[in-house]
């Protein structure tokens, strides 16, 4: 079956500009999950959403949005881009929300900013 | 906050060595442990998971092991490959809450 599809695999914008990345779950999966993965500090966690819900939210400031589609499929938008927001954004998937299940991750967004 | 983190940034081992990836975590809350393996160029894969009744669990040439008493997870592969080179990160979650990683250890494997 097929895996987590994150689109586009790689993008580069300009400072203050915007960003919607993309991410479509596994088939059945409901839950996704978006990291931002930078070398200083590791997988952060951005937002979790289910049943297009944002069920939790990490500590990142309000530029970061998500949300999720009745498909499953989630969103993730970063508005006035700051260099620092340079990073790989990974999405993962799972079956249901906040239970004992692994996530299935995609192979991430290479986002660029300069 | 409450994280999880790796004890080793870096681990070198010769092929065929056993290798031990070790973690600590501080939210005694936690309840599921897992072990991901991350590449260059792709997204982090599932290893092997525990949950907080358990101290032991095996899977093929990787067994986690979890000490509740001192909160501390860890990760044995063994007869290491080339192929086993990669970023592992160990990461927890309690009920309802997100899965909250570790820094990460790069194992590097050489032949």
């Amino acid at each position: 079956k097929a895996g987590v599809t994150q689109t586009p695999r790689y993008l580069i914008k300009t400072r203050g500009q915007q960003v919607t990345l993309s991410c479509s779950p596994i088939s059945g999966h409901r839950s996704v999950s978006w990291y931002q993965q930078t070398p200083g500090q590791g997988l952060q966690f951005l937002f979790e959403y289910f049943s297009e819900t944002q069920r939790n939210k990490g500590n990142f400031p309000g530029r970061f949005s998500g949300r999720q589609f009745s498909n499953s499929r989630s969103e993730m938008n970063v508005s006035t881009l700051e260099l620092g927001d340079s990073a790989l954004y990974l999405c993962a998937s799972s079956r249901q929300q906040g239970a004992q299940v692994g996530y299935t991750f995609g192979s991430g967004t290479r986002l660029t900013v300069v | 906050g409450e994280s999880v983190g790796l004890h080793l940034p870096t681990l070198s081992v010769q092929e065929g060595d056993n290798s031990i990836i070790n973690c600590a975590y501080s939210n005694s809350a936690s309840d599921y442990f897992i072990w991901y393996k991350q590449e260059s160029g792709k997204g982090p894969q599932f290893i092997i998971d525990i949950r907080s009744n358990m101290d032991k669990r095996q899977g093929q040439r990787v067994t986690v092991l979890l000490n509740k008493t001192v909160k501390h997870l860890s990760l044995q592969i063994a007869a290491t490959q080339p192929g086993d080179s990669a970023v592992y990160f160990c990461a927890e979650k309690k009920a309802g809450t997100a899965l909250i990683f570790g820094k990460g250890t790069t194992l590097s494997v050489s032949s």
